[in-house]
């Protein structure tokens, strides 16, 4: 079956630190890849997303993400991450093409940033 | 424009009852999901309706649970009768059209229900 894994369950960061959080998912086929983050109190929302073109995608917030096709990976990044980055973050596929509608997320990484 | 709201925010039943949890999608979006999330798991996809047709209801869990969107405007899902294994965070999540085609998907803030 499909599946996304996010290797870290719970980061912790001091603020300037750079982030880069894991995931994988396994489907040989055509994917779109996603970033979802959910700050305390809120909805789930989009942070970045790919599905064709340059695999290095630039999101909202400062953070990034690249998706390597040959390691099934499309990790996270900040350069720099703020208080205000505390949130759990969840990568999400939809393996196949532009008709799919099913997408799978991964079990989250809880990301804490220390003042 | 308002957004996904989910009613209600909180449940809290026995094992045995029945719990009906409620969806409005954006107005206007014909695509709308049902999610769960089980105690710091994945978050699952139950089911994809499109305007009132099911259009893939492959992790509906088992027949104790029963989604309806009739009029294919806002959307029930019922779980009756709840067992412990329940519990969770149930999200709904709305889109103009199919995620894979690159309409955005949009969530709600969710209904956590525990079953005691």
């Amino acid at each position: 079956a499909q599946s996304v894994s996010q290797h870290n369950h719970h980061v912790i960061l001091s603020e300037a630190a750079s982030l880069e959080l894991g995931c994988n998912y396994s489907y040989g086929g055509t994917v779109n890849l996603f970033w979802y983050v959910q700050y305390p109190g809120q909805h789930l929302q989009l942070l970045l997303k790919y599905f064709s073109g340059d695999p290095l995608v630039k999101g909202i917030k400062g953070f990034e993400a690249e998706f390597i096709k040959s390691k099934f990976s499309f990790n996270l990044r900040k350069p720099s991450v703020q208080w205000s980055d505390t949130a759990e973050y969840f990568c999400a596929v939809i393996p196949g093409y532009s008709s799919a509608s099913k997408i799978i997320f991964g079990s989250g990484t809880r990301l804490s940033i220390r003042p | 424009e308002a957004g996904v709201t989910q009613f209600p925010s909180h449940s809290v039943i026995e094992k045995g009852q029945t719990v009906t949890l409620r969806c409005d999608p954006i107005s206007g979006h014909d695509n709308l999901y049902w999610y769960r999330r089980v105690m710091g798991k994945e978050i699952k996809f139950l089911l994809h309706f499109v305007k009132e047709s099911k259009q893939d209801e492959s992790g509906m869990p088992n027949n104790r649970f029963l989604a309806e969107r009739t009029g294919g405007t806002y959307s029930t899902l019922k779980v009756q009768p709840a067992e412990l294994e329940d519990s969770g965070v149930y999200f709904c999540a709305s889109s103009q059209a199919r995620p894979g085609s690159g309409s955005p998907l949009h969530f709600g803030n969710g209904t956590r229900l525990t079953v005691t």
